[in-house]
């Protein structure tokens, strides 16, 4: 198994601009998550996801949009970045939405918003 | 907001000591964990305690929870250099339903041969 993927590794952004940061994991996860860690803190949550077509909003979700079409994929969409998402980005995941799974996280995606 | 917060925020030994690594929370949890980050790199899982759990063990890892003070410790016995990364504690509150995490800011633990 491959485990959590995450594409881009980097990626720079000038303000205004849109992007999707792709999450994809292989392991029929039932939850999925994404988080951003900013310098000096811990990881927040963005948005999470329960099942395929089921989504919501964790902790800091302005600015962001996700979909969840299929089990595999969580795409994390940046409507118009600004520098303000500049951070690092990881996407999670857990066999169950239960409480007490271990979430598996994938490498991050450093993102510059300039 | 952040529910933990970890102590020290840095931590510096050398190979064969003990480290230990505190973490506080605000509100009622089912659940704590534990993760390490190495340098760029993603999370690790490290370890679970429920909150029925006082002590739990892992290899050269020892966590304790006391939930009347809302604290948790992790506890790496004879660290080795390869044991340098930021640990994070992380709580699944009891409130509200599925398995979201709140992270604290973590503790950077430099070992040094």
């Amino acid at each position: 198994n491959a485990g959590v993927t995450q594409t881009p590794k980097f990626q720079v952004l000038k303000t205004g601009q849109s992007m999707t940061l792709q999450c994809a994991q292989d392991m029929n996860h039932e939850y999925m998550s994404w988080y951003r860690q900013d310098p000096g803190m811990g990881l927040r949550l963005i948005h999470y996801s329960v099942g395929a077509g089921i989504t919501d909003q964790g902790e800091v979700p302005n600015g962001y949009n996700v979909s969840r079409s299929t089990t595999e994929d969580f795409p994390l969409r940046l409507l118009s970045a600004a520098p303000s998402q500049t951070s690092v980005y990881f996407c999670a995941s857990s066999y169950s939405r239960g409480k007490g799974e271990t979430q598996y996280f994938g490498p991050g995606t450093r993102l510059l918003v300039l | 907001s952040q529910q933990g917060e970890e102590d020290p925020q840095a931590l510096s030994i050398q190979e064969g000591e003990n480290a230990t690594m505190n973490c506080s929370y605000k509100t009622s949890i089912n659940n704590l964990q534990w993760y390490r980050q190495n340098s760029g790199r993603g999370l690790v899982h490290l370890i679970l305690i429920r909150s029925n759990e006082r002590e739990k063990h892992s290899g050269r890892l020892r966590v304790t929870l006391d939930t009347s003070k809302k604290s948790s410790s992790l506890l790496i016995t004879a660290s080795r250099a390869a044991d340098t990364a930021s640990y994070f504690c992380a709580t699944v509150p009891l409130e509200g339903g599925y398995n979201k995490l709140i992270f604290g800011a973590g503790t950077r633990l430099a070992v040094h041969p």
